[in-house]
């Protein structure tokens, strides 16, 4: 079946970065876009931005453009997400998802099992 | 950007009931690109809804989504106990992919 799996969760101190893994398996990763969201303990869900399964085609949301890369590995069928600069602010659940009818702008139908981030001193 | 607007916060309902869910955009979500998602304490969201009104697979037939522009609208006909969870909408028309803040089903 189409999956998600991601890497397990993180600790970092303020200031540090973080890279976070998504594995794709179960359908053609050449044919989807792959997407990174986050969600803060007890909030809404934030869309960090978006990665081409080649990785030539990138976009993220202003709020973390200078902070945020996003690579692809089509050997692995995998996607990375690194954040630089962390504060307690970045502190949430990161997820992968995967978009549904394979345009760039999409919906997401299948989603990672959540990475948690906590950033504490 | 395209701010998402839902209401209400929160909706308290009986099992068997209807329930109705708003999702307003500050500006025209063309081609219906507006999707909406489930989530449960403790799970990743499911997509339920895309291009506004279409069932993602293995959705059952009891939730629908409609609405053009900028007002769209979640209906579940009947509420299962399963179906009392956190909703939100997701516009996918252009970058940044933006969601509302949800809307809250609980149990009355």
């Amino acid at each position: 079946q189409v999956q998600l799996m991601q890497s397990g969760a993180e600790v970092r101190m303020p200031g540090a970065s973080l890279k976070v893994s998504c594995k794709a398996s179960g359908y053609t990763f050449d044919s989807y876009y792959l997407y990174w969201v986050r969600q803060a303990p007890g909030q809404g869900l934030e869309w960090l931005g978006l990665i081409s399964p080649g990785g030539g085609d990138t976009s993220f949301a202003q709020k973390f453009h200078d902070r945020v890369t996003m690579t692809s590995d089509p050997s692995t069928s995998t996607v990375y997400m690194g954040l630089s600069s962390l504060t307690s602010e970045d502190t949430a659940i990161y997820y992968c998802a995967k978009g549904v009818t394979g345009d760039r702008v999409d919906a997401f139908d299948v989603w990672g099992q959540g990475t948690m981030v906590t950033v504490s001193s | 950007e395209i701010v998402l607007t839902q209401s209400p916060g929160t909706l308290s309902l009986s099992p068997g009931a209807r329930a109705t869910l708003s999702c307003r955009a500050s500006q025209s979500v063309s081609s219906n690109y507006l999707a909406w998602y489930q989530q449960k304490p403790g799970q990743a969201p499911r997509l339920l809804i895309y291009g506004a009104s279409t069932r993602a697979t293995g959705i059952p037939d009891r939730f629908s989504g409609s609405g053009s522009g900028t007002d769209f609208t979640l209906t579940i006909s009947r509420l299962e106990p399963e179906d009392f969870a956190v909703y939100y909408c997701q516009q996918n028309v252009r970058s940044p992919l933006t969601f509302g803040q949800g809307t809250k089903v609980e149990v009355k």
